[in-house]
This record gives structure tokens, sequence and C-alpha cells, in this order.
């Protein structure tokens, strides 16, 4: 069956550290894969989207790699901040006409 | 300000009574999309639209109805509300462009059935 898998434990990091979250995925073949942002009671908020002939893509303090090879994807945050703490989404577009599939996201917390 | 719109926000209702979410968008997107969230297992889609008159089922449409006679509104409809439909909901928009898929987001319904 298909699945996105991102880890369901929190990820707590001190303040300056790199984050690094996971996002696997089986049985798709996407050609573009997204990372969200999702604070508390609110909608997620749009990241970085990367095609699959990218193996990395920055934007400021943000990185994301995309290995089609290993049907995976890592999100890192360089330098973070408190203000990053949040969850992230993964999501990848399967079959076209914007059909996102979406992971259960991963909580972020960064300590000062 | 660009943005997406949903009301009401907050709605406790009772099983089997008839409800809408109305959602709104004025960035001119050509697809629209509905989402229920809950814990453990993220963001579902329900229905979604591609344009005034054309939508399709998500992974999740059983109990929902959907309609979109305008390209801005994209209404979702619960005929006969059960409690297993309790969640947050969300409704997106974006551009039809196929090199952007960046789904913006509206802030949320979250409904309770008893």
């Amino acid at each position: 069956s298909q699945k996105i898998e991102q880890n369901s434990e929190a990820l707590n990091i001190q303040e300056g550290k790199t984050a690094t979250l996971t996002c696997n995925y089986t049985n798709y073949s996407p050609a573009y894969l997204q990372w969200y942002r999702q604070d508390p009671g609110r909608g997620p908020v749009f990241l970085l989207l990367i095609r699959e002939n990218e193996k990395e893509k920055r934007k400021e303090r943000l990185k994301v790699t995309f290995d089609t090879t290993l049907k995976q994807s890592l999100f890192h945050i360089t330098a973070s901040q408190p203000a990053d703490s949040a969850t992230y989404l993964c999501a990848l577009i399967s079959g076209g006409y914007n059909k996102l599939i979406f992971g259960a996201g991963t909580r972020l917390a960064v300590h000062p | 300000e660009a943005q997406v719109t949903q009301n009401p926000r907050y709605l406790i209702t009772v099983t089997g009574k008839k409800l809408t979410v109305t959602c709104s968008q004025n960035m001119n997107h050509e697809y629209m999309s509905w989402y229920r969230q809950d814990p453990g297992l993220g963001l579902r889609q329900i229905y979604y639209s591609m344009n005034v008159e054309v939508t399709d089922k998500g992974d999740v449409p059983e109990g929902y109805k959907v309609s979109r006679k305008e390209k801005r509104n994209f209404p979702l409809i619960l005929e006969s509300p059960s409690p297993n439909q309790t969640s947050l909901y969300f409704c997106a928009s974006s551009r039809s462009d196929r090199y952007s898929y960046e789904q913006y987001f509206g802030p949320g319904t979250r409904l309770t059935v008893t």
C-alpha cells in the first residue's frame, strides 16, 4: 500500500543547532515533493517544493533534499530559532491535478 | 490581501442536522480542495475541484458533498453529519501552473458532531 511516513515523535533541539526532519514514502513515484509549516490552530503554510530531477533546494535557512532512489526527503533548518517551533508536513504530488498526499507531520520544538 | 477564508471557524452540531462550511478565495485560483485533519492521520483530501463545475473525489469523500458554481467559492456540505465527521477541516486553493502546486490554506473549521 502507499504510505508517507514522518517521525511521529517530536524533535527537540537547542537554539542554533540544525534541525533535520525526515519524510519517507513507499509505492509512490512523485514528480514533486513539498514541505509545509503548520502552527497550532492554523492552516499549513507552503515552504518549499522540490522536483524529482532536483537533488537539493535551498531557501534562506531551509534546505530540502530529495532522493528518489531511497524514496526519502530530508528537511533541514540551520541556525534554528524558537520561532521555528511548529509542525512540519511533507506532501507528495500524486496523479496530477493538485492531488496532494500529506504525511502526518513532525513537531519541532526549538529550546532557547 | 491574498487569502482563503472559511466560515464558520467553529461549529458544534448534532447528528443528522445538515450543515455547510463555506470557502472563498480571492486569488483567481483554478484549483480548490477540502481536507480534514485528524490526530495521527494528517491531512486527507475529501474533494477537489479543477475549475467551475468540475469536481472529483479525494481519498475520504463519503458523507460529504461539494459544488463549484463560482470560481471563488467551494462550499463543503454535510447532508447528515455523524460523530465520525468530528474533525478540523481546511479549504485550500492553488493555481493551475503545474510547476507550482503551492496550496494556500484557509484558517480551518473545527467541527464537533454530537
